[in-house]
Formats: C-alpha cells, structure tokens, sequence
C-alpha cells in the first residue's frame, strides 16, 4: 500500500464548477496534510494545510479532513482555466518528511 | 515564507559526470529537503539535510550518488555524481518554513546524455 494515495485522473471539469480532488494515507500517526498546486515547468506551490479534523476554507478551496477515515480532500469551488494544473497531496511523516500522492491532473474547461 | 534561490535552473551533462545543484535561502532554517521528480511522476524524497551533522537518506538513495553539503543554516547543496541518462529528471530543495509550511525552490531540470 503506498503511504499517500491520490484518486487516478486527470479529472475534467467545465468552468464554474466544483472540482474535488481526494487523497488517502496509511500512517495515522500522520498529523499534518498539505496540498500544493504545480503548473507544468514550475516547482509545487502550497495551497494549503490542515491539521484538525473538519473543514478549512481559503477562498475557494475547501480542505477536509477525517483522520478516522485517514482522508483528506480539496474542494475547489467556481473552478477557473487558470486552476488547471496538477495537484498533490503531502503527508508530514516522520522526521518532518513530506511524502507525496502521485498527483491529479486537473483541466478546467471554459 | 521563506524566498529560495536554486541555481542551475536546467543543465544538459554528459554521462560520467557530475552536477552540484545549490540552495541558498533568504533566512536560517534548520532542515533542508532534496527530492526529485521524474518526468510525469511525482515528488520523492532523497535526503533530509541538517546543518551540522550528516544528511538523512531515503531507502534507495546513497551518499556516493548523491553526496549534500550543508556548510551552515541558509545553504546547501546537492551533487549528482556520475551521472547516467536515468538521472535526467527535476530536482528540488525545500524548506520548512514558519507555521509549517514547506516551500519550494525553482527546481533544477537536468539532461544527462
């Protein structure tokens, strides 16, 4: 099983919708979760993290996290071209290591 | 967050050779992250970089590959040592910064023919 896992895409939405990106982890001594943005040629950017179980909103993006069910999701409301990129989700593992999801590849259309 | 400078952005080396890849950030830190991405794939961790002590490996990457400097707090520097086309994929240094969040440098997209 690996450590983070992201649901396969790439995942196609029109603009204005919602787009939602999940992610699993198997170590629940996990307490921190990450999601970052990456444009193609360009180094990830942080989206935002989240700790406690529950919602976390900035802006457009929801984080949700359920550590009973070692879930976390990002909820991106009226969705724009300019949002098409590939998303990962990062787990804060031992040692303050990230380890990554492989990634959704997302394409908002106009 | 912090501001990092990674330099060289892409170098095309020729097998057999090596390339030092530097870090350098506009404030201290105390660990350092090298990972690479391969062409579609995601980000895997190669080592964690303490000042002070010897870096952290991840299981499949060695010191004799990829040896990392940390000279002081603000600065490291990761060499890929003869090199073979498998290594051709992008590296990146990241730190942790205030309020956990982990930022990236501008990556370094290596060529090895």
């Amino acid at each position: 099983q690996k450590e983070v896992e992201q649901n396969s895409g790439p995942l196609s939405v029109p603009e204005g919708a919602i787009a939602s990106l999940n992610c699993t982890y198997s170590d629940r001594g996990s307490q921190s979760f990450f999601w970052y943005r990456q444009y193609s040629g360009k180094s990830p950017e942080l989206i935002m993290f989240i700790y406690s179980n529950g919602d976390k909103e900035d802006g457009r993006f929801t984080a949700q996290l359920n550590k009973a069910s070692q879930y976390v999701s990002l909820l991106i409301r009226d969705s724009q071209p300019s949002d098409s990129a590939t998303y990962l989700c990062a787990v804060k593992t031992s040692g303050s290591r990230l380890t990554f999801g492989e990634g959704t590849q997302l394409t908002v259309n106009p | 967050s912090a501001v990092i400078s990674q330099k060289p952005s892409r170098d095309i080396c020729q097998r057999g050779t090596s390339l030092t890849i530097q870090c350098q950030v506009d404030s201290q830190v105390t660990m350092m992250f090298w990972y690479r991405q391969q062409p579609g794939q995601s980000l895997t961790l190669i080592a964690t970089a303490n000042q002070g002590s010897e870096a952290t490996y991840e299981s499949g990457f060695v010191i004799d590959k990829f040896p990392i400097s940390r000279p002081n707090l603000t600065f490291s520097t990761l060499t890929v040592s003869n090199m073979s086309p498998e290594d051709s994929s992008i590296y990146l240094c990241s730190v942790m910064g205030a309020r956990d969040g982990y930022t990236f440098g501008s990556g370094t997209r290596l060529t090895v023919v």
